[in-house]
């Protein structure tokens, strides 16, 4: 258990709706950061934040947002939902936001859009 | 996209030493070279990480070569537990996000 929390576990949904999926950091932890494990695209990193304010930005669509809240935790907001976002979505966290402190991943939420 | 090159796949048989390749030939003079790894759909985990002197830890070790062309890492005595991609990355200090390639997938058997 890595202390890193998300929800849901899975979510099912249909084209053209909009989801929220959410994570909790690891106590102590400053920093989140959203990736997207897709069949074809591989674990690529999506956006960071770092008390509160966005730190870095990767291959992130526009139809995406995220935030990260004064208790720290964030949430990843997809919108008019595609086949193609249906993926494993990983949220992990570390103390300073930077690569030498270790990113603890947590256990992802698996999203099937129909 | 990722600068480092790994082996697709690799057997390692239980009990034994796993070493696990990584060529990162252009790697810059302050990057770091970080190994994660994946069991299934877990999310990754660290396992070790080092700049230009080998490191070991309770999980692993991570020998760099002179050039730091090219690193190894080594799961001394292999279980089947330890059967996951494993992901070579590099990065500097600074930096923030992983950049993930395709890692190269060990399978641990009896």
């Amino acid at each position: 258990d890595s202390g890193v929390t998300q929800t849901p576990k899975h979510l099912i949904t249909a084209t053209g709706q909009r989801v929220t999926l959410r994570c909790s950091p690891r106590s102590g932890d400053l920093s989140v950061y959203w990736y997207q494990q897709s069949l074809d695209q591989g674990l690529q990193f999506l956006i960071q934040y770092y008390n509160g304010e966005e730190r870095a930005k990767g291959n992130i669509l526009e139809r995406f947002s995220a935030q990260q809240f004064p208790d720290l935790h964030s949430e990843l907001n997809l919108s008019s939902l595609e086949l193609g976002d249906s993926a494993l979505y990983f949220c992990a966290s570390s103390v300073s936001g930077t690569l030498l402190d270790t990113q603890y991943f947590g256990p992802g939420t698996r999203l099937t859009v129909l | 996209d990722a600068k480092t090159t790994q082996p697709t796949s690799m057997d390692c048989a239980e009990g034994r030493a796993a070493n696990l390749p990584c060529n990162h030939s252009t790697i810059s003079g302050n990057e770091y070279v970080y190994w994660y790894r994946q069991i299934h759909s877990q999310g990754p985990q660290y396992i070790i990480h080092g700049l230009k002197n080998n490191e070991t830890n309770e999980m692993a070790s991570l020998i760099i070569t002179e050039d730091r062309k090219s690193s190894t890492l080594i799961l001394p005595h292999a279980t089947l537990r330890d059967t996951a991609v494993y992901y070579c990355i590099e990065g500097t200090g600074t930096a923030s996000k992983l950049t993930f390639g395709t890692g190269t997938r060990l399978q641990v058997t009896l």
